[in-house]
């Protein structure tokens, strides 16, 4: 059973181009979580999405930012106009249900904007 | 979620037990302790989570005081490659599922 897969593991934008971040949960998981992680800081929470819903988007930038989990295909956070500060590890975990289970990692995606 | 206080930094000798404190002293009753550690840059890895019982894994074991205020994470044999930053973090049994990192403790493992 594979683990969350996020792709890519690296990602370079030029400032005011769009990132697109992909995670892909575990097997039959349908709870997806995006943190982000700057750099010598912890993680922060972003957005947590069951299937095609957004549950919580409490820790999203208002604007640029936007997440989706279609019912086929991996999550999609998407970042337009990127800036030198959207530079940081991006991470995604997947869990079962959305009650008191241990959520699961992805190797994160780190994205350098220059 | 309550908030939780760790000490910023600990060593551990290799092969001893690594024992690392966590107070969340505001903790209600609807509300476990997760344990998750970062090695390196690395997504964060799931290690253990209770409620009021001690609990024990293959990875560590988890005891949490009679009155819920605080916790010890126990690595009962620490290794180099336990090197990392641990997470304490409590969390509602139901409603959002977000987890919420503090600054944790840096664990190094001396040789």
């Amino acid at each position: 059973n594979a683990g969350v897969m996020q792709n890519p593991r690296h990602l370079v934008r030029r400032r005011g181009q769009e990132a697109r971040l992909r995670c892909s949960p575990m097997k039959g998981h349908s709870h997806v979580y995006w943190y982000r992680q700057l750099p010598e800081e912890g993680l922060k929470f972003m957005v947590y999405l069951q299937k095609e819903n957004i549950i919580d988007e409490s820790g999203m930038p208002k604007e640029r930012f936007s997440a989706e989990f279609p019912k086929e295909g991996p999550s999609i956070l998407r970042i337009q106009q990127v800036v030198r500060g959207d530079s940081a590890a991006y991470f995604c975990a997947s869990s079962v249900t959305g009650t008191n289970t241990e959520a699961f990692f992805g190797q994160g995606t780190r994205l350098t904007v220059v | 979620d309550a908030k939780t206080t760790q000490p910023t930094s600990m060593d551990c000798a290799e092969g001893r037990a690594a024992n690392l404190p966590c107070n969340h002293s505001t903790i209600s009753g609807n509300e476990y302790v997760y344990w998750y550690r970062q090695i390196h840059s690395q997504g964060p890895q799931y290690i253990i989570h209770g409620l009021k019982n001690n609990e024990t894994n293959e990875m560590a074991s988890l005891i949490i005081t009679e009155d819920r205020k605080s916790s010890t994470l126990i690595l009962p044999h620490a290794t180099l490659r336990d090197t990392a930053v641990y997470y304490c973090i409590v969390r509602v049994i139901q409603g959002a599922q977000k987890l919420v990192f503090g600054q944790g403790t840096r664990l190094t493992i001396n040789p």
